[in-house]
């Protein structure tokens, strides 16, 4: 499809464990957010990418939150000892450019036991 | 933190009838985006405005833009059952230079068929 992919699209880990989080942007798309969305709330910014640099990580809510586009295409988020407030829906967005409307896939339901 | 609030947050109307939708935010933009979100899904991209435009149309849709309220209005003209879901401002703010967005805590709209 032509769409921004996350996967998986659901995800249960008990708390303590480690999560990876995996986002396909459109091709061709330079730039790269993630955002978190807790129940009924809008979603908050967590990091962005251009291309294969990481240029703003301010909204990563701990170091326990780490995230990587190696090769400027496929990014990574990963959630180290995960905690229960850590569950969430993590959507990840990817636009052509810095001035044009992102892309949002479907997004990963994190659920924390 | 968010930095658009929508007013109201929940809307039911009958199809066929308009909706509006307020959003304020509080610092200096590039420009403030609309995007709705189905149940479970992404959220969509409905519009941009720019910080020196007023008035934009797309379809059944017309935002406006008041920069020295720092505020901005969605309407939905003729609304249909498919126009069910939550929307949500976002503002481009100038300050992070990144494009990364805040968005507001959404609206929820329910069109009754």
């Amino acid at each position: 499809g032509a769409g921004v992919s996350q996967s998986p699209r659901y995800k249960v880990a008990k708390r303590g464990q480690d999560v990876a989080l995996r986002c396909d942007p459109i091709s061709g798309h330079v730039s790269l957010f993630w955002y978190q969305q807790a129940l009924g709330q809008g979603p908050e910014f967590l990091t962005y990418f251009q291309n294969e640099a990481q240029l703003d990580k301010s909204g990563l809510p701990s170091d326990r939150f780490f995230a990587e586009r190696p090769e400027g295409s496929v990014s990574t988020l990963k959630i180290q000892r995960t905690q229960q407030e850590d569950s969430a829906v993590y959507l990840c967005a990817s636009s052509w450019d810095r001035n044009q409307p992102q892309h949002f896939g479907d997004g990963t339901r994190l659920s924390i036991l | 933190s968010q930095q658009g609030e929508e007013d109201p947050q929940a809307l039911s109307i009958q199809e066929g009838e308009n909706a509006t939708m307020n959003c304020s935010y509080k610092t200096s933009i590039n420009n403030l985006q609309w995007y709705r979100q189905n149940s479970g899904r992404g959220l969509v991209h409905l519009i941009l405005i720019r910080s020196n435009e007023r008035e934009k149309h797309s379809g059944r849709l017309r935002v406006t833009l008041d920069t020295s309220k720092k505020s901005s209005s969605l309407l939905i003209t003729a609304s249909r059952a498919a126009d069910t879901a939550s929307y949500f401002c976002a503002t481009d703010a100038k300050y992070y230079g990144n494009n990364r967005l805040a968005f507001g805590k959404g609206n929820q709209v329910v069109v009754i068929p």
